[in-house]
């Protein structure tokens, strides 16, 4: 069946440091996968998208590249910020599946 | 594109009284969906529309709960009898019904607590 792994977190970093949370998935023929970002007391934003494979997804200076020979989608972003503080969750659609599979989410604290 | 919009975004009710949320999706989408999140929890899913038709319901979901989107438009979601257990955020999301287009647009979501 379909199913995303994330990193447990929370995962700490100072300002400015890189980043990078694991993700990766088990599906049957070409996903589409996302990456959505979920501030304190919000809903979920979309943050980036890939829908086949290497397709880079950006937005915001996080980047995932869609690689179907590791089945990953790893975000990456440079230099995190104070507001880059949030829960972050990776998650896999197919046209021919109503749902989106969700991975658990791994909580970002960066501290100045 | 104003979003999706969920009213209240909070409630707070006693155990044993009904409570209904309203979803109002972005006007082109015609897909639905209702999920429940708890502290520290992915979205779980609850029920979801194409249109007005509900084509799918979570198997979790207590016989309580009760979802309609009557014009294919807005929805609303009732939970009747609320328990303590009930309290979390449920968010509303929609979509395009288009292949290639899959991803899920939410709304901020409304916090129920029940006490």
């Amino acid at each position: 069946g379909n199913s995303v792994t994330q990193m447990e977190g929370p995962v700490t970093l100072s300002e400015e440091a890189f980043l990078t949370i694991n993700c990766t998935y088990t599906a049957t023929g070409y996903p589409s996968l996302f990456w959505y970002v979920q501030y304190p007391g919000e809903g979920l934003q979309l943050l980036l998208k890939a829908t086949k494979a290497d397709d880079k997804g950006s937005n915001k200076g996080f980047e995932a590249t869609y690689r179907k020979e590791t089945t990953s989608f790893h975000l990456e972003k440079g230099s995190v910020q104070v507001s880059d503080s949030a829960v972050y969750f990776c998650a896999l659609g197919r046209d021919s599946n109503y749902q989106l599979i969700w991975g658990a989410g791994t909580k970002l604290i960066i501290k100045p | 594109d104003t979003g999706v919009s969920q009213d209240p975004r909070h409630k707070i009710t006693k155990r044993g009284q009904n409570v209904t949320f309203r979803c109002d999706p972005i006007s082109e989408h015609n897909r639905l969906y209702w999920y429940r999140q708890t502290l520290g929890q992915g979205p779980e899913f609850l029920t979801y529309f194409q249109n007005e038709a509900q084509l799918e319901k979570s198997r979790l979901l207590s016989d309580r709960f009760s979802a309609e989107r009557p014009k294919g438009s807005f929805s609303t979601l009732e939970i009747q009898r609320t328990e303590q257990g009930d309290s979390a955020m449920y968010l509303c999301a929609s979509r395009y019904g288009l292949a290639g287009r899959n991803e899920q647009f939410f709304g901020p979501g409304t916090r129920l607590t029940v006490l």
